[in-house]
């Protein structure tokens, strides 16, 4: 079956610029995460979605950046204003939730955002 | 607050030889703990996870991991190490119980396996 899909796979902006990341989840996985992996290091939890629940925006580094996701399906991840440090591969992961226990979590391709 | 080391970098293993990349977590009670693999312009891929039971897990590609709760570690493990595993290496945990979007991964570890 699809696995979870990111789109642009590239994306170059200058600085100051919005952009728009997408991400489509499996099918059926109620629970949807962005990351965020800049060079060299690890991935930096941003945003979680479940069902119907509020997102857990914990992760957010500032409030230039925000995500919707409609239903169970699609989400998007905006970054305003972008600035040069935004430049990092941005990870979307989809996963099954049930009661009780925690399934692993199925990652995208990426999308490596440059900011020049 | 919950943390995860993989106190390595890098690790470099010729092939055919056996190959650990190691991971300690800090966690109040009983964690889930993961595996993920990084290949070269590839998102992550699962490879193996303790949730309970054996202390060893088996997981993708011949790779396995042992749950040690006294040394709060989950070193990743395989007998023999191909090629093909140089990669990069994300250990991860959750805690037992919290939120499912708090996963806390390590800052990885590059495995190198040289012919």
């Amino acid at each position: 079956g699809a696995g979870v899909s990111q789109s642009p796979s590239n994306k170059v902006t200058e600085k100051g610029k919005d952009v728009e990341l997408r991400c489509d989840p499996i099918s059926g996985h109620t629970a949807l995460y962005w990351y965020r992996q800049r060079l060299g290091q690890g991935l930096e939890f941003l945003i979680y979605f479940q069902g119907n629940s509020a997102p857990d925006k914990s992760g957010l580094p500032s409030d230039r950046f925000s995500a919707e996701r409609t239903g169970e399906s699609v989400s998007t991840l905006t970054i305003q204003r972008t600035q040069q440090e935004d430049s990092a591969v941005y990870l979307c992961a989809s996963s099954l939730v049930a009661s009780g226990r925690y399934n692993e979590q199925f990652f995208g391709p990426g999308t490596r955002l440059t900011v020049l | 607050a919950q943390s995860v080391a993989q106190p390595e970098d890098q690790v470099n293993v010729a092939e055919g030889n056996p190959l650990t990349v190691k991971c300690t977590y800090s966690v109040s009670g009983n964690p889930y703990l993961f595996w993920y693999v990084q290949y070269p312009n590839r998102g992550l891929q699962f490879l193996l996870k303790y949730i309970t039971g054996d202390n060893l897990v088996k997981g993708s590609y011949g790779f396995e991991a042992e749950f040690n709760k006294s040394q709060t570690s989950f070193h990743l493990k395989k007998p023999s190490a191909l090629v093909s595993d140089s990669a990069l290496y994300f250990c991860a945990v959750i805690k037992r119980g919290g939120s499912q979007g708090n996963l806390i991964f390590g800052k990885g570890t590059k495995l190198s396996v040289k012919p």
